[in-house]
């Protein structure tokens, strides 16, 4: 299993806000930023939210970010249905030498 | 526009190495770290190695730790990583992706290219 637990899968109707929750622990999620990539079905990874809460240029701001403590969460407010993807948290783990982490990854479902 | 673009990936026995090759473009390549993040068939993502910007400091996940080596041609523009000992849980798509900074601990992976695929079976 992963290091960071996401939820399996979520879902909403179009125009829904849905929120994807990461749990971590002090080794990694609460000591360093979080980051969050979609992948859309047969497709690499895309980075999506970085540093807990910032937004790469051209990410609509219906998609945010925060963390708080040894949490972290996703929000997608006005879901659309391009939105259909896995959604992945990753941080940098301070055990042991240090390696990154990333959550099992949440399956969102427009319905 | 950044480009990465990796190859090399096929079918290995298990036991056997494959060598895989990421060339990139559209940036200066000796600014940044990069990685190799890898994704089992039907599974999430798996972060394997990281490297810095002049192969100062390199990392390992401890399931290939020993068995597998990053390393980078500057000069190439290119990226590598020697796979030894596969075994079947090693097959997966192999990502290269870029780091936004130029240690491959504190940044974080702004772009990916589309992955080679690797397979491990007797």
């Amino acid at each position: 299993q992963s290091v960071l637990t996401q939820p399996p899968s979520a879902s909403g109707t179009p125009g829904q806000r849905v929120t994807i929750s990461c749990s971590g622990s002090s080794s990694n999620i609460g000591s360093n930023t979080v980051n969050w990539y979609q992948q859309l079905p047969g497709t690499a990874p895309k980075l999506l939210i970085y540093n807990n809460n910032q937004r790469p240029s051209g990410v609509p701001d219906r998609f945010s970010g925060s963390k708080s403590g040894t949490s972290a969460s996703l929000a997608i407010s006005g879901l659309q249905s391009e939105d259909e993807a896995d959604y992945y948290c990753a941080t940098w783990d301070d055990s042991l030498n240090g390696s990154w982490v990333f959550g099992g990854g949440t399956k969102v479902t427009v319905l | 526009e950044v480009q990465l673009v990796e190859s090399g990936g096929g079918l290995a026995q298990p036991g056997r190495s494959l060598r895989l090759s990421c060339a990139a473009s559209g940036f200066t390549f000796d600014d940044y770290a990069m990685h190799w993040v890898r994704q089992s068939p039907g599974k999430g993502l798996e972060w394997v190695s990281g490297i810095s910007w002049n192969s100062g400091t390199r990392g390992y996940a401890d399931s290939v730790k020993g068995r597998f080596t990053i390393s980078r041609d500057n000069a190439k523009n290119s990226l590598y990583l020697q796979m030894n000992s596969l075994r079947a849980e090693d097959t997966a798509l192999y990502y290269c992706a870029k780091d936004i900074g130029p240690g491959y601990s504190t940044g974080h992976f702004d772009y990916w290219g589309q992955g080679t695929l690797v397979t491990v079976s007797s």
